[in-house]
């Protein structure tokens, strides 16, 4: 069974201060990793993917996520966060059957 | 980019009554959707797999009888709710299997069932 983690309810940050927002998996055979981002009563909108390759992957709105295969996990990454950055977070994995994290709500503070 | 869409956006339906959600790729064919339900403040649970021009493959404890999928064209996919209840009311999402290995997801339905 595949499963994948978020650890954190809620990440708050600074505007202009790096944001990472934690993702670990577990997943059989080769990961397809994913990161999207929700906007309260909206869909979801497609950030970034892992499928093979370099571990740094970049996305769209200046976001980027590192995979790392010893520590199963594939945190996403700004180096400098906006106030419209806030919202909600999910990692996903899996292929075909994704399956989703809980989802981290981000903060991002004028 | 891919786009997926869905309709309505939101309903209000009575108790028993049913309710239709449709999902459709607009430029692109898409032999696989998926559709998922979300509660309040909860992440995204796969419902269903609908393949085109085959029965759905049901996720283990949803009702196959309550939510009929069909997926008649490539770039179709409905949800209907059948003798919808209040707990039914949830927001739903569908998501389209396009190239290169990555879903596409809707807008999402918010269903209210009163």
């Amino acid at each position: 069974a595949q499963s994948v983690a978020q650890p954190e309810d809620q990440v708050n940050v600074a505007e202009g201060n790096p944001l990472t927002v934690k993702c670990t998996y577990s997943v059989s055979g080769n990961p397809y990793l994913f990161w999207y981002v929700q906007y309260p009563n909206r869909g979801l909108q497609f950030l970034l993917k892992y499928i093979t390759g370099d571990n740094l992957v970049k996305g769209s709105y200046g976001f980027e996520a590192e995979f790392n295969k010893s520590q199963t996990s594939f945190h996403l990454k700004k180096p400098s966060a906006l106030v419209s950055d806030s919202a909600l977070y999910f990692c996903a994995g899996g292929y075909q059957k994704v399956t989703f994290g809980i989802g981290t709500k981000l903060q991002v503070i004028p | 980019g891919a786009v997926v869409s869905q309709h309505p956006s939101w309903v209000i339906c009575k108790s028993g009554t049913s309710v239709k959600i449709e999902c459709r790729s607009l430029d692109f064919q898409a032999t696989t959707m998926f559709w998922y339900r979300q509660f309040p403040k909860q992440s995204l649970m796969l419902m269903a797999t609908s393949n085109e021009g085959s029965k759905a493959t049901y996720e283990q404890g949803v009702e196959k009888d309550k939510f009929l999928i069909n997926h008649a064209s490539l770039t179709l996919s409905t949800l209907t709710v059948t003798s919808a209840h209040p707990e039914d009311s949830s927001f739903y999402i569908c998501s389209a299997e396009g190239p290169p290995d990555e879903q596409f997801f809707g807008p999402g339905t918010r269903l209210t069932v009163l």
